[in-house]
């Protein structure tokens, strides 16, 4: 079965200040990848998501994500955070595509929660 | 286009009541999908639904069941309810062929005491 781990349960970062956040996968086949963000009291919302091509995903909010197969990893950075940016993060991994059809989920790591010092 | 809403946004419940959870996905999204968070457990996957179908669905007790009508709306429904059910209960949907992209709802907080 797949799994995800975000290693960090929160980081603080001062606003301005470069971000990343770690995400690592252990499945069998090149996954579907996926960042969200939640926000107090909110449901989760898509920021970026990896599917295949281009290693370096762009997403919104001036988020990016990048790939890499050889560390089963798909961090997630941000050159200067914003206040608005505290919230929690969740990575997962999702089983897609036609060989998969109507098996269709999310695995989801435990999430990081992210908090901007002024 | 209006997003996923569920309803009610947050419900109190007793031990061995049930409760019914109601999901609109945003027009056009066929598949639904229905996950519990909890503190202690994180994000976990119940069951997914399309076309009136359940296509899949998590490793939970049969006390949680759900359905989708025809509308595409779905419900989930736990009955008996323990302490531990206490949770934000959040539902995602998503176009056919493009199950990958889940979009969510605010998601529904029960509080079982």
């Amino acid at each position: 079965a797949q799994s995800v781990t975000q290693p960090d349960i929160h980081i603080t970062v001062s606003e301005g200040a470069s971000l990343e956040l770690r995400c690592n996968y252990s499945y069998g086949a090149t996954p579907y990848l996926f960042w969200y963000v939640q926000s107090p009291g909110q449901g989760l919302q898509l920021l970026l998501k990896y599917f295949s091509g281009d290693t370096l995903v762009q997403g919104i909010k001036g988020f990016e994500a990048e790939f890499k197969r050889s560390q089963s990893s798909f961090n997630l950075r941000k050159p200067s955070v914003h206040w608005s940016d505290a919230a929690e993060y969740f990575c997962a991994v999702g089983l897609y595509g036609i060989s998969n059809f109507g098996n269709e989920k999310l695995t989801f790591g435990t999430g990081t929660r992210l908090t901007i010092i002024p | 286009k209006a997003g996923v809403t569920q309803t009610p946004r947050y419900l109190i419940k007793t031990r061995g009541q049930q409760v019914t959870l109601s999901c609109s996905p945003i027009s056009g999204h066929r598949s639904v999908s229905w996950y519990q968070q909890t503190p202690g457990q994180g994000l976990q996957f119940l069951f997914e639904y399309f076309s009136e179908t359940q296509r899949n669905k998590g490793n939970f007790p049969g006390r949680f069941s759900g359905r989708q009508f025809s509308n595409s709306r779905s419900e989930m429904n736990v009955s008996t309810l323990e302490l531990g059910d206490s949770a934000l209960y959040l539902c995602a949907s998503s176009l056919v062929g493009a199950e990958d992209t889940q979009y969510f709802g605010p998601g529904t907080r029960l509080t079982v005491l």
